[in-house]
């Protein structure tokens, strides 16, 4: 079955730090990948996506995320996270031959010391 | 342009009621998906449709079902409430079937139930 793992549950940085959550992905096919984040009381928000071409995309907000084949993984990082960064980051996957649906790891929560 | 909304935005319920949910999908999106986000945990795969019909579903209970109208909004109805429905229910809306590369989806703030 398909699935994604995101490798941290919670997460603590200093601002100005650097951070990188990871995530894998469970699936031999052609597969978009997604990074949503959700603010405290709000909802979820894109933040990057891949489709195809170059593994490194470049999403809002300063984040990136490296699509690295060979490893299945989709990385998310920003080299300076500020106070505001705070809030819960999914990583998601569509397998193109899937039924449609998004398949969701199970959400990373930052918190950012001020 | 208005994004995806959804109707209420929170309700309680009780055990053996109905319920119903609304969602808008973003004006020229004709694809919308329904998750389940139980608190602490990623969201869930309901049903997604795309031009009235249902083109995926989840691994939900029969109790679950949904609709979409002609203007592309959707409701999702679950019968039979059970306290493990307690979840916040999130619609989605893309252009096109999620199965196509590049298309991009867009959240709702969702529906908080609570079922007690």
């Amino acid at each position: 079955a398909q699935s994604v793992s995101q490798h941290n549950h919670h997460v603590i940085l200093s601002e100005a730090a650097s951070l990188e959550l990871g995530c894998n992905y469970s699936y031999g096919g052609t597969v978009n990948l997604f990074w949503y984040v959700q603010y405290p009381g709000q909802h979820l928000q894109l933040l990057l996506k891949y489709f195809s071409g170059d593994p490194l995309v470049k999403g809002i907000k300063g984040f990136e995320a490296e699509f690295i084949k060979s490893k299945f993984s989709f990385n998310l990082r920003k080299p300076s996270v500020q106070w505001s960064d705070t809030a819960e980051y999914f990583c998601a996957a569509l397998a193109l031959d899937s039924n449609y649906q998004l398949i969701w790891g199970a959400g990373t929560k930052l918190i950012i010391k001020p | 342009d208005a994004g995806v909304t959804q109707s209420p935005t929170h309700l309680i319920k009780t055990r053996g009621q109905q319920v119903t949910l609304r969602c808008s999908p973003i004006s020229g999106h004709k694809s919308v998906s329904w998750y389940q986000q139980v608190l602490g945990q990623g969201p869930q795969f309901i049903f997604q449709y795309y031009e009235k019909e249902e083109r995926g579903r989840g691994n939900f209970p029969d109790r679950f079902s949904a609709r979409q109208f002609p203007n592309y909004s959707s409701e999702l109805n679950v019968n039979a409430l059970l306290l493990g429905d307690s979840a916040l229910y999130l619609c989605a809306s893309s252009q096109t079937g999620t199965g196509v590369s590049g298309n991009t989806i867009y959240f709702g703030e969702g529906s908080w139930l609570t079922v007690v």
